[in-house]
């Protein structure tokens, strides 16, 4: 089936360490998206990227990193810098037509040890 | 920038009506996005208007007044499986075609 894949489900760091969360997708969508979400707020954008090779920092970039070598995949690094990594991390795709919705992976959530 | 307004949290009874308000200030419009969100899940895609009126798709309608910055979700035929988040969503012209998210709007469905 094609969608957006994020893995893994749950995730844990530990205080100083950066951990990497996987979005792949089989959809040819030329943008992906990461988000954060916490409770009671919005999504709010991290990261985006609209072609291969290319990413533009969102609304609160500060603390990530992100790569986009291939199409299909765009990986998100949550840096030590990040001090409140705590939160629910959605991956989506798009395309460029104004009228199409995001595409969302299930999420990954990450918790501090 | 875009402020994005919701109610926090709806509730409503089994095989009732329930409208969700979104009212949103931008630069320049460019759509609006319903989606929505179970706990712990992806959002999934709802509606989308860009022009005045109503979208009927189901027992879900979203209506959109330009003129006025709003727009609204109503739900018919409320089933327990609707308990949800419903997240408001606006494209702005220019630039990337990203949209704003509001915060969302947490509806419970009670029997």
């Amino acid at each position: 089936d094609g969608g957006i894949t994020q893995s893994p489900k749950y995730l844990f760091r530990k205080e100083g360490q950066n951990v990497t969360l996987s979005c792949e997708q089989n959809l040819n969508h030329d943008a992906m998206y990461w988000y954060r979400q916490d409770p009671g707020q919005g999504l709010r954008l991290i990261y985006y990227s609209q072609i291969v090779n290319d990413f533009q920092k969102g609304d609160i970039a500060e603390g990530y990193s992100v790569s986009r070598e291939k199409k299909e995949s765009f990986p998100l690094t949550v840096t030590s810098a990040q001090k409140n990594p705590t939160a629910f991390y959605l991956c989506a795709g798009g395309t460029q037509d104004s009228n199409q919705p995001q595409h969302f992976g299930d999420g990954t959530r990450l918790s501090i040890l | 920038g875009q402020n994005i307004d919701q109610p926090t949290e709806m509730t409503a009874t089994e095989g009732a009506i329930v409208q969700i308000n979104c009212t949103y200030q931008t630069s320049g419009f460019n759509g609006l996005f319903w989606y929505q969100q179970h706990a712990g899940e992806a959002p999934t895609f709802l509606s989308y208007n860009v022009l005045d009126g109503l979208e009927e798709k189901g027992r879900f309608s979203s209506f959109l007044s330009r003129s006025k910055g709003y727009s609204y979700l109503l739900l018919k035929e409320l089933q327990m499986k609707d308990s949800a988040s419903y997240l408001c969503a606006v494209r702005s012209s220019g630039g990337s075609y990203i949209p704003t998210f509001g915060r969302g709007t947490s509806l419970i469905v009670h029997p």
